[in-house]
C-alpha cells in the first residue's frame, strides 16, 4: 500500500543528544517536505527537497540538517538536540503536479529535556 | 502581518448543526485555497481544492473562495462526531509553496 511513514512516533531526550528523525514513502514522489507544528500555530515548512541530492532550507530557520540520497527517504538529522527543538515534526511528499497535494505521515512528537 | 489568517476555535457543535470555518489572506498571488483535516495524532490529510473564486461542493462539505475580498469559507452540513477534527485552511502561490493558517479545532457533540 503507498503511503507515507514517519518513525519513532514519540521521542523524548536529553539535551545535548544527538537524533535522527526517519521519513520513507512508497509513493515514488519527487518532492519531500519537513514541517514543524506547535499547538495553535500554523505549519512552519522547515525543509524541502525537489529530488534525489537536491534539498533546501523553508522559511523557519532551523538548526536541523536533511539528506536525500533515495527517493523514498528523507531523514531529518539535529545534531545538538535543545528544549526549543520540543515540537511535532511533520515529513509529507508530493507529485509536483499543477496541485501541490502533500501527503502527510503521521509525525514525530519529540520532548528534548 | 501573516499571509494566511485563521480563527484558531476552538468550536463546538451539535450534532447536525452547519458548521463554518473561514479564513483570510493578504497574498493576491494565491491560486489554489485548500482545505486539510487532521486527525488527533494523525497528519493532515486534504479535504477539498478549488482553484480561483467560485464554489466547490463534495457531499456534505462546501469551499467557497471569494477573491476579491481575499476570504476563504469551508462549509460542512449536518455534521456528524467523526467531523470533530482541526480543519487547516492552505493557500498555494507561486513556485508551489503551501501557505497554512493555525487551524481550526472543531468538536461535534453527539
Amino acid at each position: 500500500e503507498a503511503d507515507i511513514y514517519q518513525t519513532p512516533r514519540y521521542l523524548v531526550i536529553g539535551t545535548g543528544k544527538k537524533i535522527t528523525l526517519e521519513c520513507s514513502q512508497t509513493m515514488g514522489h519527487d518532492k519531500m517536505y519537513w514541517y514543524q507544528q506547535d499547538p495553535g500555530m500554523e505549519l512552519h515548512l522547515i525543509h524541502y527537497s525537489y529530488g534525489v541530492n537536491s534539498t533546501e532550507k523553508g522559511d523557519l530557520s532551523s538548526e536541523s540538517t536533511v539528506s536525500r540520497i533515495r527517493t523514498e527517504h528523507f531523514p531529518l538529522t539535529l545534531e545538538s538536540a535543545r528544549p526549543s527543538h520540543t515540537s511535532q515534526y511533520l515529513c509529507a511528499s508530493s507529485p509536483g503536479l499543477a496541485i501541490n497535494e502533500q501527503f502527510f505521515g503521521p509525525g514525530t512528537r519529540l520532548t528534548v529535556l | 502581518q501573516k499571509e494566511v489568517e485563521q480563527d484558531p476555535g476552538p468550536l463546538s457543535v451539535p450534532e447536525g448543526a452547519i458548521v463554518s470555518l473561514n479564513c483570510t489572506y493578504s497574498n493576491s498571488a494565491f491560486q489554489y485555497f485548500m482545505w486539510y483535516r487532521q486527525y488527533s495524532r494523525k497528519g493532515p490529510e486534504l479535504l477539498m481544492y478549488t482553484y480561483s473564486s467560485g464554489n466547490k461542493e463534495d457531499g456534505r462539505f462546501t469551499a467557497q473562495v471569494d477573491k476579491s475580498s481575499k476570504y476563504i469559507s469551508l462549509f460542512i452540513r449536518d455534521s456528524q462526531p467523526s467531523d470533530s477534527a482541526t480543519y487547516l485552511c492552505a493557500m498555494q502561490g507561486g513556485g508551489g509553496k503551501l501557505i497554512f493558517g493555525q487551524g481550526t479545532e472543531l468538536s461535534v457533540k453527539p
